[in-house]
């Protein structure tokens, strides 16, 4: 069964950091562009970032620039999100998901809670 | 950066009925357009690809299409499974999600 798993989630200072992670399993992850997407609870979907399949190219949406960065790791078949400088507004269930050229995101993580909070 | 301008953002709607859902890209995206279901606490699933292309295992009730920059998701027979909230995402230039639909019982 093709799967994504997150973790690492969990709470958070303002200014802290957090690296989450996503465990893929039942299909060859290193040949899939990956992505982190993020929804704050109650609200709509916000792409995070995306990875090429080797590595190599990774692409942030401007709240992410600087401060997050997107890592893979296709021998252990792991996604990474390290996440620095943490803001309130930062707090969200965070998805990975699976890039299909033609099918767009077609397998999602589970979802994992980032609170930010004092 | 593209936009996605989603409408209506809630829908009240009986069992039967037919829902029509609209999104609408701030520039041409051709067909590069994909509406996701997402049911509260779960992760979103797509439901059609390229505009119009149904994914495996989705029920044919589910219907898109496209006029231009303007897509449309139509369920023709709304079913008790279908009460969710509704994306729409462009990935013909980065990736961009419409606000959401929330499709509710009327």
């Amino acid at each position: 069964e093709e799967q994504l798993v997150e973790s690492g989630g969990g709470l958070v200072q303002p200014g802290g950091s957090l690296r989450l992670s996503c465990a893929a399993s039942g299909f060859p992850f290193r040949i899939y562009w990956m992505h982190w997407v993020r929804q704050v609870p109650g609200k709509g979907l916000v792409w995070v970032s995306r990875i090429q399949s080797d590595g190599t190219v990774t692409t942030y949406a401007d709240f992410a620039k600087g401060r997050f960065t997107m890592s893979r790791d296709n021998a252990k078949d792991t996604l990474y999100l390290q996440m620095n400088s943490l803001r309130a507004e930062d707090t969200a269930v965070y998805y990975c998901a699976r890039e299909d050229p033609l099918y767009a995101f077609n397998l999602w993580g589970q979802g994992i809670m980032v609170t930010v909070s004092s | 950066d593209i936009q996605m301008t989603q409408s209506p953002s809630t829908l009240s709607a009986s069992v039967g009925d037919r829902v029509t859902i609209t999104c609408r890209a701030s520039q041409t995206i051709d067909s590069w357009l994909a509406w996701y279901q997402q049911k509260p606490g779960r992760a979103p699933k797509v439901l059609i690809y390229k505009a119009s292309i149904l994914e495996s295992g989705v029920p044919s009730r589910f219907s898109g299409s496209r006029s231009g920059t303007e897509f449309t998701l139509t369920i023709s027979s709304l079913q008790p499974d279908d009460f969710a909230t509704y994306y729409c995402q462009q990935y013909g230039s980065y990736w961009t999600f419409g606000q959401g639909t929330k499709v509710e019982i009327k």
